[in-house]
């Protein structure tokens, strides 16, 4: 099946520090990526969604100068949390979606813990 | 508003039988997707239904009714590691998964 990995699977920063999180497609091209937030006992909250070479959809309520979203090339996407503060520590998960218009593969998510 | 519910939890015994439902109220529809979900971890991929009728995987059943925006997960011979969350998803008419809140699913020996 397909593989989706991201990195860092967990990052501890200090207050107003950025952090970078890479979602890859390792074995098919992803023309869609996904990502969301998770908080504890809660579902999935879609933040955004990118297509390669196009700028980021975000859903209502993402600051999409707070999160920003780069879909440079078919297998990779990034997520930069800038100026992170302790309310955006979460759990962000990442999926992609190939030329298969049904299924997204997850990523193993992103755990965020700010200080 | 788009809208989909499911159990918040249920408790079942290991070797039974568990059913967890969801309905769903969304505009448009391009398939329903349930989802298991370990505590820390990302979903996985349990099933994709698009037409009405019953999908068996092994010991995942998942059942479709469009008419009734229903669907269930059904669960035979529990085993202590199906203890998880359950989502239930549905793609929308623009493509756009709406996703359910989970259904924690406790097995007890």
């Amino acid at each position: 099946g397909a593989v989706v990995s991201q990195h860092p699977s967990w990052v501890i920063c200090k207050s107003g520090t950025s952090v970078k999180i890479e979602c890859r497609s390792l074995d098919f091209q992803a023309t869609t990526m996904f990502w969301y937030r998770q908080f504890p006992k809660q579902s999935l909250m879609l933040m955004a969604t990118s297509n390669e070479g196009s700028k980021a959809t975000y859903e209502q309520g993402v600051e999409k100068d707070k999160f920003l979203i780069n879909h440079a090339s078919l297998t990779l996407s990034t997520l930069t949390v800038t100026s992170a503060h302790p309310e955006d520590s979460s759990f962000y998960i990442c999926s992609a979606r190939g030329t298969s218009d049904y299924e997204q593969f997850f990523g193993p998510g992103t755990r965020l813990t700010v200080l | 508003g788009q809208n989909i519910d499911q159990p918040t939890e249920m408790t079942a015994t290991e070797g039974a039988i568990v059913q967890i439902n969801c309905t769903y109220q969304t505009s448009g529809f391009n398939g329903l997707f349930w989802y298991q979900q370990h505590a820390g971890e990302a979903p996985t991929f349990l099933s994709y239904n698009v037409l009405d009728g019953l999908e068996e995987k092994g010991r995942f059943s998942s059942f479709l009714s469009r008419s009734k925006g229903y669907s269930y997960l059904l669960l035979k011979e529990l085993q202590m590691k199906d203890s998880a969350s359950y989502l239930c998803a549905v793609k929308d008419s623009n493509y756009q998964l709406i996703w359910g809140a989970g259904t924690k699913l406790i097995i007890k020996p």
